[in-house]
C-alpha cells in the first residue's frame, strides 16, 4: 500500500471550512483513498473513501488530484465537535487482488483544532 | 442500536499474566480485527478474522492470540509473552474485507500492565 503524507496538525475556525491535504504521490491506479477521524479516547470513525473521482457524503467532500497523487477532505462547515485526528490512507482493491483483506494502515494524522 | 462492544473500558493487571479482552458485535458482520494505539501513535493491526473459525496474523500479532468461535465474539488473549503490553486495544468489524465497506469500531479497552 502506498504511503500517505499528512501535515501533523492543522486550525480551523468554526463555522469555516477545514481542509486537510493528503499527499500520497506513490498510488497507484487500484489504490483507494481513505478517511477515518479518531476523537480523542475513542475508536476511530469512517468518513469518507474513493478512487479518482471525487466523492460527497452528509459528512464531508473528497477532492482527489486527476493524477491521484494528492486529496483533500473537505468538512464544509467545521464545529467544535470534528477536533479530532484525521487519518488519510491508502489501500490496495480487492478486486485488484489486494491481499490487505481490509487491512487499514494508519500514520499518525492530523489533529484537527476547530476553536471558536 | 447495533454497534461494537469492548469490556471492559480500563484494565490492569500483574505482569506475566494473560487477560483475554472482549469484543463483541451485533451488525453480523463477517470480517473483525484488532488495533493496537500506542500514545501519539496511529493504529497497527494485530489480528483480523474474515469468517468464523479463521484468522490471519497482522503486523505486530506476537504475545497476541485469537478465537472465533463464533461470528460476533473476537475476543483477543495478550500474553506474557507481548513486551510492551501496554497500550489502547480496538476492535473492529466490517460487513466484509471489501473496499466499499467501512470499518466500524468500538470504544476500546485500555489496558496496562505493571
Amino acid at each position: 500500500d502506498a504511503k500517505t503524507t499528512q501535515p501533523p496538525s492543522m486550525d480551523c475556525a468554526e463555522g469555516r471550512a477545514a481542509n486537510l491535504p493528503c499527499n500520497h504521490s506513490t498510488i497507484s491506479g487500484n489504490e483507494y483513498v481513505y478517511w477515518y477521524r479518531q476523537i480523542h479516547s475513542q475508536g476511530p470513525q469512517y468518513i469518507i473513501h474513493g478512487l479518482k473521482n471525487n466523492e460527497t457524503n452528509e459528512m464531508a467532500s473528497l477532492i482527489i488530484t486527476e493524477d491521484r497523487k494528492s486529496s483533500t477532505l473537505i468538512l464544509p462547515h467545521a464545529t467544535l465537535r470534528d477536533t479530532a485526528v484525521y487519518y488519510c490512507i491508502v489501500r490496495v482493491a480487492s478486486w485488484a487482488g489486494g491481499t490487505s483483506y481490509g487491512k487499514l494502515t494508519f500514520g499518525q494524522g492530523t489533529i484537527l483544532t476547530v476553536h471558536p | 442500536d447495533g454497534g461494537i462492544t469492548q469490556s471492559p473500558k480500563y484494565l490492569f493487571r500483574k505482569e506475566g499474566q494473560n487477560v483475554t479482552l472482549s469484543c463483541e458485535q451485533n451488525l453480523n458482520h463477517d470480517a473483525m480485527y484488532w488495533y493496537r494505539q500506542d500514545p501519539g501513535q496511529g493504529l497497527r493491526l494485530i489480528y483480523y478474522s474474515q469468517i468464523v473459525n479463521d484468522f490471519q496474523k497482522g503486523d505486530i500479532a506476537e504475545g497476541y492470540s485469537v478465537s472465533r468461535e463464533k461470528k460476533e465474539s473476537f475476543p483477543l488473549t495478550v500474553t506474557s509473552a507481548q513486551k510492551n503490553p501496554t497500550a489502547f486495544y480496538l476492535c473492529a468489524s466490517s460487513k466484509d474485507r471489501g473496499d466499499s465497506y467501512e470499518q466500524y469500531f468500538g470504544p476500546g479497552t485500555r489496558l496496562t500492565v505493571t
